[in-house]
């Protein structure tokens, strides 16, 4: 099936310790993304990446890093969590971009203390 | 910059009326126009689309008609049901960006 994992699904944590969550997508897509959706303020492009090794700022990237060293993943890294991170966060692949329409993962929700 | 603003909700309908969700956008170019679609407790799954003006996308009973000269990207569909409970989002493509409207919940009442 095809499909984009995200996991954890949900995740606790504490301020301060660094935590990474996982993308994977089946689909053989060029283009991955990570948003975050808060209430009222609908989604937010964190980072994005159009291929291996390539990965650009979205919207809000502040606090967050992402590599893609391989097509298929696209892990979102928090070095060091605040409580204003806490939010719903989405993985989205594209076969060549968001012109093609997204597939997206279920979300993780991430709550920091 | 480029927007989409779309009205806001909740909407609370009887099982099969009509709905329209409205949807207006801002923006330079010729934007793609998207409807994604989110149940509750899963990601956006992309609904319907239409590239260029005068195209219809439609999808699972839902149709939306790319207007350029109101600038808008209205969803309908003829017969609600119970299943269609959900938050729906209106949406554009800008400069290899999606730009996401906030997003209108979506009751379906038996």
């Amino acid at each position: 099936e095809a499909q984009v994992t995200q996991n954890p699904r949900y995740l606790i944590t504490v301020t301060g310790k660094k935590l990474t969550v996982t993308c994977s997508q089946n689909m053989n897509h060029e283009y991955m993304s990570w948003y975050r959706q808060d209430p009222g303020l609908g989604l937010r492009q964190i980072y994005y990446s159009m291929n291996v090794e390539v990965t650009d700022k979205g919207d809000v990237p502040e606090g967050y890093k992402v590599s893609r060293k391989e097509k298929r993943n696209f892990p979102l890294i928090l070095e060091s969590p605040s409580p204003n991170q806490t939010s719903l966060y989405f993985c989205a692949s594209s076969r060549v971009g968001p012109i093609a329409g997204y597939t997206f993962g279920s979300g993780t929700r991430l709550t920091v203390v | 910059g480029d927007s989409v603003t779309q009205m806001e909700g909740p909407v609370t309908l009887s099982e099969e009326a009509f709905l329209t969700i409205n949807c207006t956008y801002t923006a330079t170019g010729y934007p793609s126009l998207f409807w994604y679609v989110q149940y509750p407790g899963e990601g956006l799954q992309l609904l319907l689309k239409a590239t260029k003006a005068d195209d219809k996308g439609s999808n699972k009973g839902f149709e939306a008609t790319y207007r350029k000269e109101t600038t808008s990207f209205h969803l309908e569909k003829g017969s609600v049901q119970v299943s269609d409970s959900a938050v729906y989002f209106c949406a554009l493509n800008s400069d290899d960006k999606i730009i996401f409207g906030k997003g209108t919940r979506l009751h379906i009442l038996p």
